[in-house]
């Protein structure tokens, strides 16, 4: 079984503080993503990292893939109110016989107070 | 477009009795994966398909679930004898081809209640 452990489980601070959310696995991952969830709806994918050490960025938002990809990072600068919600961080390990089949870590729980 | 749409949004059901949740997925998508998701967590993987054909059916409970697919679009889970801890959100998603980098495009959940 591929586990992901995310950390922290919940998040709270205040509107244009910098927060990280980690990822982490004994696993190696052919491909991580993340996902945000708003209350009542379905995740939405923010990204995809597949390479090894890959950074990639998306307005505030900063994701990163670990040079043995067992492991990823989040990381948002000043972050604003429209950034609560749940983040999660989800493994494939393709090669085997379920390719596409994600692994989901629990989530971080983050809130922004204006 | 449509997304990927599930029914009932919610259903409510006695100890015993048998539920099935339908997933429509997204016109044309290969893969249709089901989860099952508690309150403030990440989704747990149940099945997965690619068209009619169940791929990976290793993370379903036990006997009391299954799934089909019969023509490649849309997806029935179907729990028997239904149990309070089968209570939770079950999601459903789909995907273009099901390739590893792919997007997985989620529904709204039906929110099961077992009395």
């Amino acid at each position: 079984t591929q586990l992901l452990e995310q950390s922290p489980q919940f998040l709270s601070i205040q509107e244009g503080e910098n927060l990280t959310v980690y990822c982490n696995s004994s696993s190696v991952f052919s491909s991580l993503q993340w996902y945000r969830q708003e209350p009542g709806e379905g995740p939405v994918l923010l990204v995809t990292v597949v390479t090894g050490g890959e950074v990639k960025k998306l307005k505030r938002l900063t994701f990163q893939f670990g040079d043995a990809r067992k492991d990823s990072s989040l990381h948002i600068t000043a972050a604003q109110p429209g950034d609560t919600g749940l983040y999660l961080c989800a493994g494939d390990h393709a090669g085997g016989t379920s390719y596409g089949k994600l692994t989901f870590g629990q989530g971080t729980i983050l809130t922004v107070h204006p | 477009g449509a997304g990927v749409s599930q029914s009932p949004r919610y259903k409510v059901t006695k100890r015993g009795q048998d539920v099935a949740l339908r997933c429509d997925p997204i016109s044309g998508h290969v893969s249709l994966y089901w989860y099952r998701q508690a309150l403030g967590q990440g989704p747990e993987f149940l099945t997965y398909f690619n068209y009619e054909a169940q791929q990976d059916k290793s993370g379903l409970p036990n006997d009391r679930f299954s799934a089909e697919r019969p023509e490649g679009s849309i997806s029935t889970l179907t729990i028997q004898r239904t149990e309070q801890r089968d209570s939770a959100m079950y999601r459903c998603a789909s995907s273009l081809t099901g390739q590893s980098t792919d997007t997985q495009y989620f529904g709204p959940g039906t929110r099961l209640t077992v009395l």
